[in-house]
């Protein structure tokens, strides 16, 4: 059965340094998303993204975030400079996009950790 | 805006006896509603999800939901828990009206226990 993969599982990182996340989506799915949990919350959408563009983005998703589909199987997100805050479980996730009642197949995770 | 509630932070139940996971949304349109599950070290897997087809939705494993309007629940249930069933289960709604762009608002997650 196809899945949604993530590198690196872990990731241990300054703070104020950039770091990108990287995820393969499901071969022929056109939605990505990415979630994040922070340790003890609620899993909370960063972002979501189609035809090379952003569709929708949460409050979260602010200018020290960028995604980008750089070829055509990778689909990744860059946190330019690390905040100790940032630190959280990152979720990839996509979808074909093809109903309304859509279901988002999800990643393993990166966990994140900025010291 | 969208909202879940999950009522339980924990549930224990013996194994051979019934999972109830409780859930409350708040949703300013026909919701979309899902199950998703969560093993240790593993992606969220979609257990079930709700598609106004019908109230009571069945999903894998065992487990299903029903879909109640009138007090904004979409519980999940099972009749006979089993030590795999151990993991932590998310109630999810969709930001907006359904769609593929929509982003996924999460409950905040019942981790269930299984006791031999």
């Amino acid at each position: 059965e196809p899945e949604v993969t993530q590198t690196p599982s872990h990731q241990v990182t300054q703070m104020g340094q950039e770091v990108i996340l990287r995820c393969v989506p499901i071969s022929n799915h056109l939605y990505f998303y990415w979630y994040r949990q922070i340790l003890g919350q609620k899993v909370e959408f960063l972002v979501s993204f189609y035809n090379n563009e952003i569709s929708e983005k949460s409050e979260i998703f602010d200018d020290q975030f960028s995604v980008e589909r750089p070829d055509g199987s990778n689909f990744t997100l860059k946190i330019r400079s690390t905040k100790l805050e940032d630190s959280a479980m990152y979720f990839c996730a996509s979808s074909t996009g093809q109903d309304e009642q859509e279901t988002q197949y999800f990643g393993p995770g990166t966990r994140l950790l900025v010291l | 805006a969208q909202s879940v509630t999950q009522l339980d932070s924990h549930v224990s139940v013996s194994e051979g006896t019934p999972v109830l996971l409780r859930c409350n949304y708040s949703s300013s349109y026909s919701p979309s509603l899902f199950w998703y599950v969560q093993h240790p070290n593993k992606g969220l897997q979609l257990l079930l999800k709700y598609t106004s087809a019908a109230t009571l939705v069945k999903g894998i494993n065992g487990f299903e939901a029903e879909f109640k309007k009138s007090e904004t629940s979409f519980h999940l249930t099972k009749p006979s828990a089993h030590m795999s069933d151990a993991a932590e289960y998310f109630c999810v709604v969709t930001r907006y009206s359904g769609g593929g762009a929509d982003g996924l608002t999460f409950g905040k997650g019942t981790h269930l226990i299984i006791q031999p």
